[in-house]
């Protein structure tokens, strides 16, 4: 069965670079969420997209921001990036109406050096 | 399929009762991990087990793993109401480091 998926898989970039993270939901699922997880740390929460708009909001910073596309997929935006955003993303589909359970991708390790 | 499914994928018990989660992964793996989430929001880790253990408790929790079978469960014990939530399996893959999340167990107690 598809999977979420994420690009890239692993991203290495410089402080103060921009970075973009790639997340293709489920097929027919319509809600995106994603996940910042540090270090030793649980996976928190960043925020979330139903039907291209955005449905709740986590801890994101404001340096990031987020947008759902008109095929579903979703790109994580990360300016000005500090060594402290060095964790590995998450993203995760769900079908609303459906069963509620979200299906998370492999993430994106980012490394910022 | 996906790496970490857990099955069943939904679960509803009566208060009391035991519930118990499957999870199985395809990959070799350093680690295994537990996870809760309420109202789909941040993940809340509930117990780790490395590929050297067989079993690990913690309160009502009872986690076991099987490398031979790659599989493991967990057993919530009298269970409460509180502990409906999304329960999460996740490994991480022994040769990146990767963690794979799997679908979730949605467990609904009734009072």
């Amino acid at each position: 069965a598809a999977g979420v998926i994420q690009s890239p898989r692993h991203l290495i970039k410089e402080k103060r670079e921009t970075a973009t993270l790639k997340c293709y939901p489920i097929p027919r699922h319509d809600t995106v969420y994603w996940y910042q997880q540090g270090p030793g740390q649980d996976p928190q929460f960043l925020i979330s997209f139903y039907e291209k708009m955005q449905s709740d909001k986590g801890s994101i910073p404001d340096r990031f921001s987020a947008q759902q596309f008109s095929d579903y997929h979703s790109e994580l935006n990360m300016s000005s990036l500090e060594l402290g955003d060095s964790a590995l993303y998450f993203c995760a589909s769900s079908l609303v109406g459906g069963s509620y359970e979200q299906y998370f991708g492999p993430g994106t390790r980012l490394t910022v050096t | 399929s996906q790496q970490g499914e857990e099955d069943p994928q939904a679960l509803s018990i009566q208060e009391g009762e035991n519930a118990t989660m499957n999870c199985s992964y395809k990959t070799s793996i350093n680690n295994l991990q537990w996870y809760r989430q309420n109202s789909g929001r941040g993940l809340v880790h509930l117990i780790l087990i490395r590929s050297n253990e067989r079993e690990k408790h913690s309160g009502r929790l009872r986690v076991t793993l099987d490398t031979s079978k790659k599989s493991s469960s967990l057993l919530i014990t009298a269970s409460r109401a509180a502990d409906t939530a999304s329960y999460f399996c996740a490994t991480d893959d022994d040769n990146n480091n990767d963690m794979r999340f799997g679908a979730g167990t949605r467990l609904t107690v009734k009072p």
